[in-house]
């Protein structure tokens, strides 16, 4: 069971370049969502989803645009990128029961935007 | 919007010793409070969590605990060990199933030295 799959690991980025973040899950979670970690901020919500074709702005999206047109996957896209998007980004999955929203997440994608 | 602070930044302890890392939290309706741990080069995962309804939970060598009128909780890890060394984030949200945000604090490094 794969889980949380991130791609790229890794990514260097020119300002004004655009790139998509790739996210995949095979748990058939229903929730998806995108996290900023920059140090001393903890991990800020930048999209998120709560099923195929639903998403919403989190806390940051400003720069950022998601889609989601499977369960399975939830790109983040880039449009221009800029220096302030120079972050380690999280991919989640999650599933509800009750009360709860416990999150699986991603390895990261550490970006660098120069 | 919930705002949630967490103390201190960076925590150093001597192996077997005790540690504990603090939260506080402003929306009085969240009811569900979650820990994650992350480690070098990986993405956080859920280590415990415990919900409104509950003052005190405990697994293992880790407990957290929640004081509903202060509007704080807290993780306490007994007998640490080398392999504790990571970085820990608190995290509530209200709501139920998928549709609860959460929101994270800003994260304490734990050093467990021998």
């Amino acid at each position: 069971n794969a889980g949380v799959t991130q791609t790229p690991k890794f990514q260097v980025l020119k300002t004004g370049q655009s790139m998509t973040l790739q996210c995949a899950q095979d748990m058939n979670h229903e929730y998806m969502s995108w996290y900023r970690q920059d140090p001393g901020m903890g991990l800020r919500l930048i999209h998120y989803s709560v099923g195929a074709g639903i998403t919403d702005q989190g806390e940051v999206p400003n720069g950022y645009n998601v889609s989601r047109s499977t369960t399975e996957d939830f790109p983040l896209r880039l449009l221009s990128a800029a220096p302030s998007q120079t972050s380690v980004y999280f991919c989640a999955s999650s599933y509800s029961i009750t009360t709860k929203n416990i999150q699986y997440f991603g390895a990261g994608t550490r970006l660098s935007v120069l | 919007g919930e705002n949630v602070e967490q103390h201190p930044s960076t925590l150093s302890v001597q192996e077997g010793d005790s540690a504990v890392i603090k939260c506080t939290y402003s929306d009085s309706a969240s009811n569900y409070f979650p820990w994650y741990k992350q480690e070098l080069g990986k993405g956080p995962q859920l280590i415990i969590d415990i919900r409104s309804n509950v003052g005190e939970k405990k697994d293992q060598r880790i407990a957290v605990t929640l004081n509903k009128t202060a509007k704080h909780f807290s993780l306490h890890i007994t007998e640490t060990q080398p392999e504790d060394s990571a970085v820990y984030f608190c995290a509530a949200s209200q709501g139920t199933g998928t549709a609860s945000k959460l929101t994270f604090g800003t994260g304490t490094r734990l050093q467990v030295t021998l």
